[in-house]
């Protein structure tokens, strides 16, 4: 059994501050990583995606891998009150593409 | 934009009676999957489904559950005879033929079971 966890928060953040929203994972063939953000009462939205170590950035996200650490990061920049959500973890494993495994989440609270 | 839509938005059913989640993927998309989420809990994988035919499925998707894929647009979740525990949002996503496509998800569908 794959284990994604996640700090389920609340995490607060000043707005126009930096958010750190971290996640690790149990399995070391896990190959590809993602980040889905959802608001309350909808259904996940991807983010990122990060396949190899080190740092991928997109507009005001940037994604963290480090697989010797076992240990995935989601940097928001300039936090703003619209990026108020959880962001959910996810990984799948080099074994089997067919089955994603979802963090609990960690939510973000974004203050004006 | 192509989008995954799932139907009904919301089901309310009582115990033991069944229910038909109906979802379509995005059209070129190659791989299905259904997802559940209980009030404030994490997403729950159930199933993913490949070439006609289950690929993978968790440990909630036992015997009262079934997947189908009746024509070349719909892909359907059966739940024989719901319980109570069965409530929750039900997602469907869908991806296109390589590990690394992104997963799109559906809006989801709302069960409650009385």
């Amino acid at each position: 059994q794959k284990e994604v966890e996640q700090n389920s928060g609340p995490l607060s953040v000043p707005e126009g501050a930096i958010a750190s929203l971290n996640c690790t994972y149990s399995d070391r063939v896990s190959q590809s990583f993602f980040w889905y953000r959802q608001y309350s009462g909808k259904s996940p939205e991807l983010i990122m995606s990060i396949y190899s170590n080190g740092d991928k950035e997109d507009g005001r996200f940037t994604a963290q891998l480090n697989k010797a650490s076992q240990y995935v990061s989601l940097l928001i920049r300039d936090s703003q009150p619209s990026d108020s959500a959880t962001y959910l973890c996810a990984v799948i494993g080099a074994d089997n593409f067919n089955k994603f495994y979802f963090g609990s989440g960690t939510k973000l609270n974004v203050k004006p | 934009e192509p989008e995954v839509t799932q139907t009904p938005s919301h089901q309310v059913t009582q115990m033991g009676q069944e229910v038909i989640l109906r979802c379509v993927p995005i059209s070129n998309h190659l791989y299905f999957y259904w997802y559940r989420q209980i009030l404030g809990q994490k997403v729950e994988f159930l199933v993913s489904f490949y070439n006609n035919e289950i690929s993978e499925k968790s440990e909630i998707f036992d015997d009262q559950f079934s997947v189908e894929r009746p024509d070349g647009s719909n892909f359907t979740l059966k739940i024989r005879s719901t319980k109570l525990e069965d409530s929750a949002m039900y997602f469907c996503a869908s991806r296109g033929q390589f590990p690394t496509d992104t997963q799109y998800f559906g809006p989801g569908t709302r069960l409650t079971v009385l």
